[in-house]
């Protein structure tokens, strides 16, 4: 089946560095890819939408330059969050449509993101 | 815009039993699909069924069936012979055309041994 890799699972970083995530389909090719965050005990709330070879749709509200989407292949995507601070720190998670019937939607195993 | 609503923050079953979580939905659309979405404590989102809007016929997925009521836009999972593994954080969640995935605010389920 569709298969999404998400890395690392866990980072912790110092308040004022960036750190890159890593949204890869290991068995498909996705065209489009999407970033979410996840408070504690919350939804899952969209921050971009993420398109091969395109700049990223962002969600209102939600800061482009702080959180940096670059989609360069068909297979991978990568969220990098800049100059982080302590309420940068959640549960980032991506997914991509899998091709999979209609709408079928893939998602990694999400990363959490401590800054300290 | 699309809403999704899951009234339930909390629901607990004896295992065996049957559980049934509600959503309900908001749109304008006629043609458009659902999904149940369980996030266990690993907190990877699992697929637990989906129901295309076209169909009248529930989905069905083992354990796993819905009540889609497309008139009331309701759409709820029932959940029979629950197990321990069942205990998790579901999402109702909604998608029509190219628009995002829409997700409720999702309902707790713990399974009482």
């Amino acid at each position: 089946g569709a298969v999404v890799s998400q890395h690392p699972s866990r980072v912790i970083c110092k308040s004022g560095t960036s750190v890159k995530i890593e949204c890869r389909s290991l068995d498909f090719q996705a065209t489009t890819m999407f970033w979410y965050r996840q408070f504690p005990k919350q939804s899952l709330m969209l921050m971009a939408t993420s398109n091969e070879g395109s700049k990223a749709t962002y969600e209102q509200g939600v800061e482009k330059d702080k959180f940096l989407i670059n989609h360069a292949s068909l297979t991978l995507s990568t969220l990098t969050v800049t100059s982080a601070h302590p309420e940068d720190s959640s549960f980032y998670i991506c997914s991509a449509r899998n091709g999979q019937g209609t709408y079928g939607y893939t998602f990694g195993s999400g990363t959490r993101l401590t800054v300290v | 815009a699309q809403t999704v609503t899951q009234s339930q923050p909390e629901m607990s079953v004896q295992e065996a039993e049957t559980v049934t979580l509600s959503c309900t939905y908001d749109t304008s659309e006629s043609d458009y699909y659902l999904f149940w979405y369980k996030q266990p404590p690993s907190r990877q989102m699992i697929l637990v069924i989906r129901q295309e809007a076209y169909k009248q016929q529930n989905a069905t997925e083992n354990r796993f069936s819905v009540n889609f009521q497309k008139a009331a836009k309701s759409f709820s999972l029932k959940i029979s012979d629950s197990q321990l593994g069942d205990a998790a954080m579901y999402f109702c969640a909604f998608h029509q055309g190219a628009q995002k995935l829409v997700f409720g605010q999702g309902t707790r389920l713990t399974i009482n041994p």
